[in-house]
């Protein structure tokens, strides 16, 4: 089955510092990627829709300067969070549709989860 | 403004035993739905997914029915075992482009003793 990998699946940074975090599709061609936020015990909320070649999309909310997303080729996608302060703490996951099986019909693959802490 | 809500939050049964879970949404103007399982500290699994034009999907012990008019989905669990304790999460799909993104419930939380 279409597998998206995230990576790390752990860091911790100092507060100031930038952090990056990559998804990629193994085995599939993605255009769209979806990133997504997860403070323990609540459930995912969507941050930003990444789109190959071209910007983001950011939801309400979501500070488009302080998490950067590029999407520069069809199996990755980076999301960077810049200036990272103790509140950025959580769990970021990403997901992928393999367009490929199913086209727009077909189900959201989700990675393995980063879970940063701002110390 | 789609909002999903799970019932219940958390739920504890005895191995072997049959269990619903509950997912409704407030807009029945949905792509489809999916049933998601998640293990502490880990990514999502994808369980199910039911187009919105379907009534419902099976994967072994797992069926998920899905009434849009009404917006409510539910998850079956037959023979529940140690192993399926997790939270599911069940999300619906609003838009039908490849952008369309998906609105989550906030999940219930299973254990199974055994």
């Amino acid at each position: 089955g279409a597998v998206v990998s995230q990576h790390p699946s752990w860091v911790i940074c100092k507060s100031g510092t930038s952090v990056k975090i990559e998804c990629r599709s193994l085995d599939f061609q993605a255009t769209t990627m979806f990133w997504y936020r997860q403070f323990p015990k609540q459930s995912l909320m969507l941050m930003a829709t990444s789109n190959e070649g071209s910007k983001a999309t950011y939801e309400q909310g979501v500070e488009k300067d302080k998490f950067l997303i590029n999407h520069a080729s069809l199996t990755l996608s980076t999301l960077t969070v810049t200036s990272a302060h103790p509140e950025d703490s959580s769990f970021y996951i990403c997901s992928a549709r393999d367009r490929g099986r199913g086209g727009y019909n077909s189900p959201l693959h989700f990675g393995n989860g980063t879970r940063l802490t701002v110390t | 403004k789609q909002e999903v809500t799970q019932i219940p939050a958390a739920l504890s049964v005895p191995e072997g035993e049959n269990l619903v879970l509950n997912c409704s949404f407030t807009d029945s103007a949905i792509y489809n739905l999916q049933w998601f399982r998640q293990d502490p500290g880990k990514g999502l699994t994808s369980l199910l997914l039911i187009q919105s034009s379907q009534r419902e999907q099976t994967s072994g012990r797992l069926n998920a029915s899905l009434d849009k008019s009404s917006g409510r989905s539910t998850l079956y669990i037959a023979a529940s075992q140690p192993g399926d304790s997790a939270t599911y999460l069940c999300a619906v799909r609003v838009g039908s482009s490849n952008t369309g993104k998906l609105i989550f419930g906030q999940g219930t939380t299973l254990q199974v003793k055994p």
